[in-house]
């Protein structure tokens, strides 16, 4: 069974650019994460999709982030402008019942 | 909100054990996951208490106790590639694997 898909694995903008992160999850997956990990910190959750409906996105910076998972299966994840603050690694994940199944992260770094 | 507390760093020696205790107070409680993070690398799955009492996988074993809201991950017969950061995550939601993370310890294995 083919893992969790994301790309790219690195990128470096500066600041006030904009960026975006793809991610394909497990197939038959119908719920996916993104979540923002800062260096030394656990992950935190930006936002949850159900198939391609948006189930929690409380903690997603509205005025700089967005997301959308069209059909159902593949995810964006879009932030325009980028801080610096924004730097971090960012993990698309997904689930069944059985258990929550990371990709590999895509590493942002914003100068 | 949700807080979850773990210790920050633990040094051992290999073939020794090492016990990660974590302590949590969240919004909804439906288990406790571990993760373990190489360098680099994404959180990969280590086990999951739903129930209170001791799970066993190979070296690695999870305890949890409700009613303390407190939770322990051991690795026994430490070897130097255990040395990672370790998380223990709640699963905030009965219908999903939504979790919110702790902070993580770094663990260092010294031969």
């Amino acid at each position: 069974e083919a893992g969790v898909a994301q790309s790219p694995r690195y990128k470096i903008i500066e600041k006030r650019q904009s960026v975006a992160f793809w991610c394909n999850p497990i197939s038959g997956h119908a719920t996916l994460y993104w979540y923002q990990q800062i260096l030394g910190q656990g992950p935190k959750l930006l936002i949850q999709f159900q198939n391609n409906g948006v189930v929690d996105d409380s903690q997603l910076p509205k005025d700089r982030f967005s997301a959308e998972r069209l059909k159902g299966v593949d995810s964006t994840l879009k932030i325009q402008p980028a801080k610096l603050e924004d730097s971090a690694v960012y993990l698309c994940a997904s689930s069944l019942l059985t258990g929550l199944y990371f990709g590999p992260g895509t590493r942002l770094l914003v100068l | 909100g949700q807080s979850l507390e773990q210790p920050s760093e633990v040094t051992a020696v290999e073939g020794a054990i090492v016990q990660i205790n974590c302590t949590y107070q969240t919004s909804g409680f439906y288990g406790l996951s571990w993760y373990q993070q190489h360098d680099g690398g994404a959180p990969t799955f280590l086990s999951y208490n739903g129930l209170d009492g001791l799970e066993e996988t190979g070296r690695f074993s999870s305890f949890l106790s409700r009613s303390d809201s407190y939770g322990y991950l051991l690795l026994q017969e430490l070897q130097m590639k255990d040395s990672a950061s370790y998380f223990c995550a709640v699963r905030v939601s009965k219908n999903d694997y939504k979790l919110s993370f702790g902070a993580g310890t770094t663990v260092t294995v010294r031969a």
